[in-house]
């Protein structure tokens, strides 16, 4: 049971590149999360999913596209990076209930430098 | 959303009680108090949450005040590998699991 897993584990980009973040989960989670974290600050939501083929917005979702085809994987997309998304990278997921949605489990993040 | 205010710094001698206090004034009755810590370079890890009533878990105590005002969490003998930036949470319900992390509060745990 390898519990939320994240690639790559760190990553260097150009501005204007493009990549995407892969988030796995083998705990049968319905809901998925992508959060970032900027140095000294705490996490932010980027976008989330409530299941398999459905995404919704976060608190700070520009610059990121993501897709769920697969109940077991959330992907991150970034078309064309930008140094100020520069950024660790956290996935997390959780089951549907009340309660049980907040009790996220976090996978151990993605480095990504934009220069 | 209930805001949460939390002291940026802790410090706590190894083997004592270490606890950490949060005000959520703007609770309301329905919304519960998360806590999560994250151990430096990792991801955040669930560690309790409760509504009224005090609970306890195998990695600490919850204990919120009557008027559900602030809430204090209890590591009752911390170690070294406890220090970690721990965080007070209030998620509004029914939004989908939305969790909003504040500054939390870095807790030192010194020899």
């Amino acid at each position: 049971n390898a519990g939320v897993t994240q690639t790559p584990k760190f990553r260097v980009l150009k501005t204007g590149q493009s990549m995407t973040l892969l988030c796995a989960q083998d705990m049968n989670h319905e809901y998925m999360y992508w959060y970032r974290q900027d140095p000294g600050m705490g996490l932010r939501l980027i976008h989330y999913s409530v299941g398999e083929g459905t995404t919704a917005k976060g608190e700070v979702p520009d610059g990121y596209n993501v897709s769920r085809l697969k109940k077991q994987n959330f992907l991150l997309g970034l078309e064309s990076a930008a140094p100020s998304q520069t950024s660790v990278y956290f996935c997390a997921s959780s089951y549907w209930q009340p309660r049980k949605q907040e009790t996220q489990y976090f996978g151990p993040g993605t480095r990504l430098l934009v220069l | 959303d209930a805001k949460t205010t939390q002291p940026p710094s802790m410090d706590c001698a190894e083997g004592r009680a270490a606890n950490l206090p949060c005000n959520h004034s703007t609770i309301s009755g329905n919304e519960y108090v998360y806590w999560y810590r994250q151990i430096h370079s990792q991801g955040p890890q669930y560690i309790i949450h409760g509504l009224k009533n005090n609970e306890t878990n195998e990695m600490a105590s919850l204990i919120i005040t009557e008027d559900r005002k602030s809430s204090t969490l209890i590591l009752p003998h911390a170690t070294l590998r406890d220090t970690a930036v721990y965080y007070c949470i209030v998620p509004p319900p029914n939004q989908g699991g939305k969790l909003i992390f504040g500054q939390g509060t870095e807790l030192s745990v010194k020899p």
